[in-house]
């Protein structure tokens, strides 16, 4: 496509609930990124994926979040029981490779209740 | 520990007025990059600088990536209420090249 897509671009669960995000990158590009983003806060690193090679996922903060890339292309970010502290807007992004540019999705706004 | 800080953390100018954003690290990066971020969306790349020293402009705004790639300025010029945003710079180190972002500065230009 022409942008990262991301979905759904809102999400209320309720504590304990696991929840599934998706991001659709830019067709071509190699490198896919997670970030999370508190309000009015800088970006947190999540996890990164870089064509076949194994993922970074030094940035995932607890062992209830998990990441997969399929075929290359789309991604999804699980949270399994979900906390209130993991409210936040979550961010995909794209580049055509490692330290290029990054095309960021629009996020997910998860609100956990 | 926050490898990249900004400051200010917030700025609230007239329109017309000029300002600078400063992003300060005590660890060097093989490139810098500047990205805007307005509500709802996500951010926004502006400006990539890979050189010590390295100076680039974009219409009204000025990127300076210092001479030991520790630190960057973004230099606003006449800003306009459309400069409105949060800037965030991010710094790529390591092998990887992975981008580290700084804290953000909330920029907010009053008509």
């Amino acid at each position: 496509g022409a942008g990262v897509s991301q979905s759904p671009s809102n999400k209320v669960t309720e504590k304990g609930k696991d929840v599934e995000l998706r991001c659709d990158p830019i067709s071509g590009h190699t490198a896919l990124y997670w970030y999370r983003q508190s309000l009015g806060q800088g970006l947190e690193f999540l996890i990164y994926f870089q064509g076949n090679s194994a993922p970074d996922k030094s940035g995932l903060p607890s062992d209830r979040f998990s990441a997969e890339r399929t075929g290359g292309s789309v991604s999804t970010l699980t949270i399994q029981r979900t906390q209130q502290e993991d409210s936040a807007v979550y961010l995909c992004a794209s580049s055509l490779e490692l330290g290029y540019g990054y095309t960021f999705g629009s996020g997910t706004r998860l609100t956990v209740v | 520990t926050q490898l990249l800080e900004q400051s200010p953390q917030f700025l609230s100018i007239q329109e017309g007025e000029n300002l600078t954003v400063y992003c300060n690290s005590s660890s060097v990066f093989s490139s810098l990059q500047w990205y805007r971020q307005e509500p709802g969306e996500g951010p926004v790349l502006l400006v990539t600088v890979v050189t010590g020293g390295e100076v680039k402009k974009l219409k009204r705004l000025t990127f300076q990536f210092g001479d030991a790639r520790k630190d960057s300025s973004l230099h606003i010029t006449a800003a306009q209420t459309g400069d409105t945003g949060l800037y965030l710079c991010a710094g790529a180190r390591g092998a990887t090249n992975k981008l580290i972002f700084g804290t953000g500065t909330l920029l907010a230009v009053q008509p």
